[in-house]
Formats: structure tokens, sequence, C-alpha cells
């Protein structure tokens, strides 16, 4: 069964860039969610989609948005990029919204490097 | 407002040995979900064990148990005989919920590095 898949893995940018970051989440599950980690802010939410609806979204300013599409796929899109965007971003789905028992199952991220 | 705390930056432990790693919460919530993640150098967070308020029995997956005192709001992870690829970064997280119940969001502490000396 294969997990949740990000990409891409890699990613170096310049400021005032965008960026589109993409997650196909466990086959069946139709809840996916964002995270970004810094050393600094460690684990910070950022979005949290279910059947192709934004269900909550985080403290992030408005360059940070996301979309689901019909089959579950997400992505998150940065626009106007600034240094302090360098992060990992990691992606999460599980069945259902509560997770539950089986929690969320976590991508290997996507680490956004901005210059 | 619900929070994680964990207040071991970093850990070290010899191979083959019991491991407790501290996390206590707090909310005012009666229902609540907790959670712990193992974050290798590789950056993929791996799902442990979980703990639902209402289990009266401490989680168990293999290795690893969650001492869960729920007056004292801990939910402690234990690995026993603590192995090589062990080491990583551990986060407690918790299951945030709103007015309307339980959300799809974590609440993670800041986590604790652990080491396993040969």
């Amino acid at each position: 069964k294969a997990g949740v898949t990000q990409t891409p893995r890699y990613l170096i940018k310049t400021r005032g860039q965008q960026v589109t970051l993409s997650c196909s989440p466990i086959s069946g599950h139709r809840s996916v969610s964002w995270y970004q980690q810094t050393p600094g802010q460690g684990l910070q939410f950022l979005f949290e989609y279910f059947s192709e609806t934004q269900r909550n979204k985080g403290n992030f300013p408005g360059r940070f948005s996301g979309r689901q599409f019909s089959n579950s796929r997400s992505e998150m899109n940065v626009s106007t990029l600034e240094l302090g965007d360098s992060a990992l971003y990691l992606c999460a789905s599980s069945l259902v919204p509560e997770g539950g028992g089986y929690g969320y199952t976590f991508g290997s991220g996507t680490r956004l490097t901005v210059v | 407002a619900q929070k994680i705390t964990q207040t071991q930056p970093g850990m070290f432990v010899q191979e083959k040995e019991a491991v407790t790693l501290d996390c206590t919460y707090d909310t005012s919530d009666q229902s609540y979900g907790l959670f712990w993640y193992k974050q290798p150098s590789s950056g993929e967070m791996i799902f442990l064990i979980y703990q639902g308020s209402y289990d009266e029995q401490n989680a168990t997956e293999g290795r690893y148990s969650l001492n869960f005192q729920k007056a004292r709001k801990s939910a402690n992870l234990v690995i026993s005989a603590s192995q090589l690829g062990d080491s990583a970064m551990y986060f407690c997280a918790m299951r945030e919920r709103d007015g309307s119940g339980n959300t799809g969001k974590l609440i993670f502490g800041q986590g604790t590095t652990l080491q396993v000396k040969p």
C-alpha cells in the first residue's frame, strides 16, 4: 500500500517567486492536512481539507493557500516567497479528520529553501 | 487553548535499556486524543502510538507504551529495549477541538531528540 507522497522532495526558490507543493494521500484517505516545520517555530498547522472543503486554517498570511481535488490529492501554494518561508512542509492524511487510533500518516515532506 | 509541553530537548540512552520521554498537556476538554510521532533525520513523521482520553488502559504498540496519567495531564512515551534505530526526534501531539468537535489539526510539542548509544 503506497504511503503519502509529497512532491517535490527538495526545492530552491528565489525571494518573490511562488511555489506549489503537491500531496497525494493514501488511497481511500479523504482528509489531508499540511504543516510547516522550522527549527525556531517547530511544527505549525497550515490547513486541513476533507472532501475538497477546507475545514481549518492555521495562523498564516494569505500568501499561503491550498486546495484539495476530487481524488483527494492536495496542493499548497505560497506566493511572494520570503526567506522565512524556508522550511520542511509536511502533509498528513487520514481516513477521517479525527484520525483516531490510526493516527495521521505523514509524507516525507518537501524541503523548501528560499534564497 | 490547548498546549503540549515536552521539557527534554535531548536525551541519551544506552542500547537495550528503556527510556521515558516526557509529555504534559493542557486542555479543558474532557474528550481528547494524544499521539506520539518519531521523526528520523530523513524528515518523515512516523506514527507510533495513540491514546484517547476515555481509554482506560495505557496504549501499547510493540516496544512503545504510553504512560497515561490523566489527573496529572501527562502522556509519557516509554520505549523498551532501545535500539540504535530509535535515534530520532520524538513529538507528542494533541488533536485540537473546536466548537463543533474534533478537528484534524494536531498541536505538537517542541520535540525531544533521543540518541541511543551502542
